[in-house]
């Protein structure tokens, strides 16, 4: 069935530093990936997202590069801050079947 | 001004009770979802409701029963609560317009069986 796997699955890093958590499909028919960030105690919210006609996008200190190929595609932070710490979820779809596929999730920490 | 919102925030039962978790959403979206995340933070579709329609229904026990009085609601109704439906639940809606996938998520009801 489809599957996402998500690495790492915690994830530490000094802030200033970049953070990049890669994610693997298996359903080749999907062409959306969407990545949410979850704040505890909060629901997930979309930080960005990339279709499967564009190999990579950016906004501000985020990317998201995508491989299809190789049905990888990968969360790119630089310049890391504490409040980007949280827990970062990777999903894949079949665009407009509302079917998301979440991976595992990635706890991010961001030391002062 | 909440776009997705959900009653309770948190739910806590004794096994066997019957509980409803109410969702709203304000975005005038078609499509309404409900997400498990277990303790282990796993976040998995249970149903999707497009226009008061079931589209998406995974392996989901039948004690567990949506119901989408109108398009802007999305209701979870438990029957039977059991020890290891205790989990996070998660409301989201999205529009179905291509291009229109984005799914926006509810805070969530905390759902703790005893």
């Amino acid at each position: 069935g489809e599957n996402v796997e998500q690495h790492p699955s915690t994830l530490s890093v000094q802030e200033g530093d970049s953070a990049v958590i890669k994610c693997t499909y298996s359903d080749s028919a999907s062409n959306y990936f969407p990545w949410y960030k979850q704040e505890l105690g909060k629901g997930p919210q979309l930080i960005i997202d990339i279709r499967s006609n564009v190999g990579e996008k950016k906004d501000q200190r985020i990317a998201v590069t995508l491989n299809k190929t190789a049905k990888h595609f990968s969360l790119h932070i630089t310049e890391t801050q504490p409040e980007d710490s949280a827990v970062y979820f990777c999903a894949a779809s079949r665009s407009n079947t509302g079917k998301l596929i979440f991976g595992q999730g990635t706890t991010l920490q961001v030391k002062p | 001004d909440t776009a997705v919102s959900q009653t309770p925030k948190y739910l806590v039962t004794q096994m066997g009770n019957d509980k409803s978790i109410k969702c709203e959403q304000n975005l005038g979206h078609d499509t309404m979802y409900w997400y498990k995340q277990d303790s282990k933070k796993f976040l998995k579709i249970m149903f999707s409701y497009n226009n008061k329609e079931l589209i998406i229904n995974e392996t989901v026990p039948n004690r567990f029963s949506p119901k989408s009085p109108d398009k802007a609601h999305l209701n979870l109704h438990i029957n039977s609560l059991e020890l290891g439906d205790s989990a996070v639940y998660f409301c989201a809606s999205s529009q179905v317009a291509p291009g229109g996938e984005t799914q926006y998520f509810g805070p969530g009801t905390r759902l703790l069986v005893l």
